[in-house]
């Protein structure tokens, strides 16, 4: 199973642009590297998903290098609503089995 | 929380009990786990599901037991509970293939006194 590291914690203020990077060494041929948010007494929600390159969405964007041992989840202009935690998560493809997510990084945005 | 339930919401049960908690979908997923979050170590698998009758550990699953003996229940029961075993608890459910997203419901709150 492929082990991820992120950074536990990230302030920011509102307005700027947030880039979290997520370590995965022994990532699989057939991974996906998928993140997601969650907010307090809430489960996590999925954000975004990619395999290679980089990927965009109305929420967020994933820039995943060549190698693809790491992965970077941008948020555009955050507010204070983005204040949660951030998982990155590695496996599933067509596998689906153990998923195992890391410690998270906590973001806090301040006004 | 979409076509997920977990039952109940809240519970407070005593040392030795047994418990089991409930997990309902409607999306007719294939995969489903059972996790625990506790502050300071994030989100940990304890059991998941990969089809009616197939289940596997994950994490942390001495103490806990599972049964799906239907596609849309999965259920997580602690036979004789401990203090230790308080907890936040999230069902996940995932289709199993191609993007293999996971949604969760939303959760569990368990004291055992």
């Amino acid at each position: 199973l492929a082990k991820t590291t992120q950074p536990i914690s990230m302030d920011s203020y509102e307005g700027q642009e947030v880039n979290i990077t997520c370590s995965h060494n022994n990532i699989a041929t057939n991974d996906y590297i998928t993140w997601y948010q969650q907010f307090p007494s809430q489960g996590p929600r999925f954000i975004i998903q990619g395999y290679k390159t980089k990927v965009t969405n109305e929420v967020a964007s994933l820039f995943i290098p060549a190698d693809r041992k790491s992965s970077t989840l941008s948020l555009p202009r955050v507010s204070l609503s983005d204040t949660a935690v951030y998982y990155c998560l590695v496996g599933g493809g067509n596998q689906g089995g153990k998923l195992i997510f890391g410690q998270g990084t906590e973001l806090s945005v301040k006004p | 929380d979409a076509g997920i339930t977990q039952s109940p919401r809240h519970k407070v049960t005593e040392t030795g009990t047994p418990v089991t908690l409930r997990c309902h979908q409607t999306e007719n997923h294939r995969y489903m786990y059972w996790y625990r979050q506790d502050p300071g170590h994030g989100l940990r698998l304890i059991h998941y599901s990969y089809g009616v009758k197939d289940t596997d550990k994950g994490e942390v699953s001495d103490g806990y037991s599972v049964s799906r003996s239907k596609t849309e229940d999965f259920l997580l029961t602690l036979e004789s509970a401990t203090s230790s075993q308080t907890s936040v608890y999230f069902c996940a459910i995932s289709s199993g293939t191609g993007d293999n997203i996971q949604y969760f419901g939303a959760g569990t709150r368990l004291s055992v006194l």
